[in-house]
């Protein structure tokens, strides 16, 4: 089946402009993650989301920094006023679980990333 | 959730097996083992994960020790398409956490 897909594959922006990042995880996938990984650095928790709720915003960087998801599949990823250290490859990723206990199993499958390059 | 501590670095041979081997000392009974990799400009791939019990699938065995402190992970026939970072990540049982991903082993497979 289809994977978790991502939109644009790449933004080249200029500082200051605000950009909005699409995830769209794999289909019946109730959570959604958002991570980003700057040059040769690992991975950074952003938010997740379960269903259309957002229990934990911990990892927004900034207020500069939102995330919404609608109908609970397509996530949209937004950057008011980019800076220049917000260049990074802004991953995505969905698994299948709802809330509770087990999750050890809960699986991420992550989609192919947006290359955000602020000028 | 337990940090976890791999090489920085390993070669394997084509065609061989590549055992890449992560030390999780500190993890606790409910938490699992997962293996991901990033191949170079892609996003993670799930590998497998286990709990306690050793388990196989058609990428990769994951051999758990007994007392869960560390644990390796074996291709078991190694190709050049398998060079990539490969991340032993620990992580609990509650449904929604985020996985930490530290800087992983960078698996170099020559030809």
């Amino acid at each position: 089946g289809a994977g978790v897909s991502q939109s644009p594959s790449n933004k080249v922006t200029e500082k200051g402009k605000d950009v909005e990042l699409r995830c769209d995880p794999i289909s019946g996938h109730t959570a959604l993650y958002w991570y980003r990984q700057s040059l040769g650095q690992g991975l950074e928790f952003l938010i997740y989301f379960q269903g259309n709720s957002a229990p934990d915003k911990s990892g927004l960087p900034s207020d500069r920094f939102s995330a919404e998801r609608t109908g609970g599949s397509v996530s949209t990823l937004t950057i008011q006023r980019t800076q220049q250290e917000d260049s990074a490859v802004y991953l995505c990723a969905s698994s299948p679980v709802g809330t509770g206990w087990g999750g050890g199993t809960d699986t991420q499958y992550f989609g192919p990333g947006t290359r955000l390059t602020v000028l | 959730d337990a940090k976890t501590t791999q090489p920085p670095s390993m070669d394997c041979a084509e065609g061989r097996a590549a055992n890449l081997p992560c030390n999780h000392s500190t993890i606790s009974g409910n938490e699992y083992v997962y293996w991901y990799r990033q191949i170079h400009s892609q996003g993670p791939q799930y590998i497998i994960h286990g709990l306690k019990n050793n388990e196989t699938n058609e990428m990769a065995s994951l051999i758990i020790t007994e007392d869960r402190k560390s644990s390796t992970l074996i291709l078991p026939h190694a190709t050049l398409r398998d060079t990539a970072v490969y991340y032993c990540i620990v992580r609990g049982f509650t449904y929604g956490q985020n996985f930490v991903f530290g800087p992983g082993t960078r698996l170099s497979v020559l030809p």
